[in-house]
């Protein structure tokens, strides 16, 4: 079965550059989330989209910015990148929007190494 | 804003032996979720408990909710190497999920 997918798996910048990371929700899904997972910590929600539209906001600092496209993938966009930026990017998707019940599928992680 | 406290923060066990995760909220549960992440990987999903009193196995892990005490308790028989990693729980949180710090469980040969 398709799973989510994430790109890139791996990302070594430096202090102040920008990066793009990617998210292809599961065909059909509807809502994307995104995870930040700093080194020893858990994860922590950044934002969400439903439909195309930000349904929720989180920790999420004014240097990203993320969106949702007509083909229901995602883009995080990072920039003025800082050491702290260093973590474990995690994108989820699920079928049903406004709620968690319905499982979110995370995919396998954007690895994020600033310099 | 609701938290999830996890009991231990980090497990040894003896390959062979039972053990028990325990998973408390700080606010009533509407849904909890278990996942397994080996070190620097991603996010494994174990199961979903979303009534009072569910319990759900997957082979050797068995998961129950208590709505009551606002816990879920994650119990893993005759543990194998396999299972070594870091066990997170979730809690729905108003379209997000909010996470556990996670326990680290290490096995032993």
């Amino acid at each position: 079965a398709a799973g989510v997918i994430q790109s890139p798996r791996h990302l070594i910048k430096e202090k102040r550059e920008t990066a793009t990371l990617k998210c292809y929700p599961i065909p059909r899904h509807d809502t994307v989330y995104w995870y930040q997972q700093g080194p020893g910590q858990d994860p922590q929600f950044l934002i969400s989209f439903y439909e195309k539209m930000q349904s929720d906001k989180g920790s999420i600092p004014d240097r990203f910015s993320a969106q949702q496209f007509s083909d229901y993938h995602s883009e995080l966009n990072m920039s003025s990148l800082e050491l702290g930026d260093s973590a474990l990017y995690f994108c989820a998707s699920s079928l049903v929007g406004g709620r968690a019940a319905e499982t979110q599928y995370f995919g396998p992680g954007t690895r994020l190494l600033v310099l | 804003s609701q938290e999830l406290e996890q009991s231990p923060q980090s497990l040894i066990v003896q390959e062979g032996k039972n053990l028990t995760i325990n998973c408390t909220s700080s606010k009533t549960l509407y849904g909890l979720y278990w996942y397994k992440q080996k070190y620097g990987e991603g996010l494994i999903f174990l199961m979903m408990l979303q009534k009072g009193g569910e319990e759900k196995s997957h082979e050797k892990i068995t998961a129950k909710l208590d709505e009551k005490k606002q816990q879920s308790s994650l119990h893993i028989t005759a543990s194998q190497p396999s299972h070594a990693g870091i066990y997170l729980c979730g809690a729905d949180g108003d379209d997000k999920i909010i996470f556990g710090k996670g326990t680290r469980l290490h096995i032993l040969p």
